[in-house]
């Protein structure tokens, strides 16, 4: 069985400042996805980020960007110039090809974001 | 993104009767939606994978009589919680399989008292 593992559960940065967010899956699939969620205390689960595991290309979406890294099955969330908004839980998520296929999730980092 | 909602998105019942949570995609179709609860401060618990048309399948430990899913159409599942007891008191969220991502719905906050 697959395994998400975030090792922060806290998190700290400054507003405008940068942050990076750790995640390590464990799986002996080569094909997969992988997802952050971000969680604010409105509870309302968001997708940040997703990445295939066959593009070698990491994915990019305005402030946040994944180092993915298959060997190592490592899958790092960077936040650029984070903001107040930006505080909330963030999971890391894995998921394997197929329609019946599940998330598997990690324990979360709680991201909080100061002045 | 696609959207998902969920209704109600706070209820609170007396200890013995049953709730119903409904779940819907509204841009979207979904061939599999998905039920979790969430503790305080814990990660998301996988309840049940359902699939338009047929039985949902239930993670091990999750009562299948207690929480009955029905999942009647690629937009819409629903979530009966019934004779609930205050230990069902929970946050209960959805999510709908569109494509290759999930998109999960604001939840519903329930309380037995």
């Amino acid at each position: 069985a697959q395994t998400v593992t975030q090792s922060q559960p806290e998190m700290s940065v400054q507003e405008a400042e940068t942050v990076t967010l750790s995640c390590t899956y464990d799986t002996s699939e080569s094909d997969y996805y992988l997802f952050w969620y971000k969680q604010p205390p409105s509870r309302q689960m968001i997708l940040v980020i997703r990445q295939e595991a066959y593009k070698q290309q990491n994915a990019t979406e305005n402030r946040f960007s994944v180092n993915f890294q298959k060997a190592a099955k490592s899958f790092s969330l960077k936040i650029s110039d984070s903001q107040l908004g930006d505080a909330a839980m963030y999971f890391c998520a894995y998921r394997s090809p197929g329609t019946a296929s599940k998330l598997t999730f990690g324990t979360g980092t709680r991201l909080q974001v100061t002045l | 993104g696609a959207v998902v909602s969920q209704h109600p998105s706070w209820v609170i019942c007396k200890s013995g009767t049953s709730v119903k949570i409904e779940c819907r995609s509204l841009d979207f179709q979904a061939t599999t939606m998905f039920w979790y609860r969430q503790f305080p401060k814990q990660s998301l618990m996988l309840m049940a994978t359902s699939n338009e048309g047929s039985k949902a399948t239930y993670e091990q430990g999750v009562e299948k009589d207690k929480f009955l899913i029905n999942h009647a159409s690629l937009t819409l599942s629903t979530l009966t919680v019934t004779s609930a007891h205050p230990e069902d008191s929970s946050f209960y969220i959805c999510s709908a399989r569109g494509l290759d991502t999930q998109y999960f719905g604001p939840g519903t906050r329930l309380t037995v008292l």
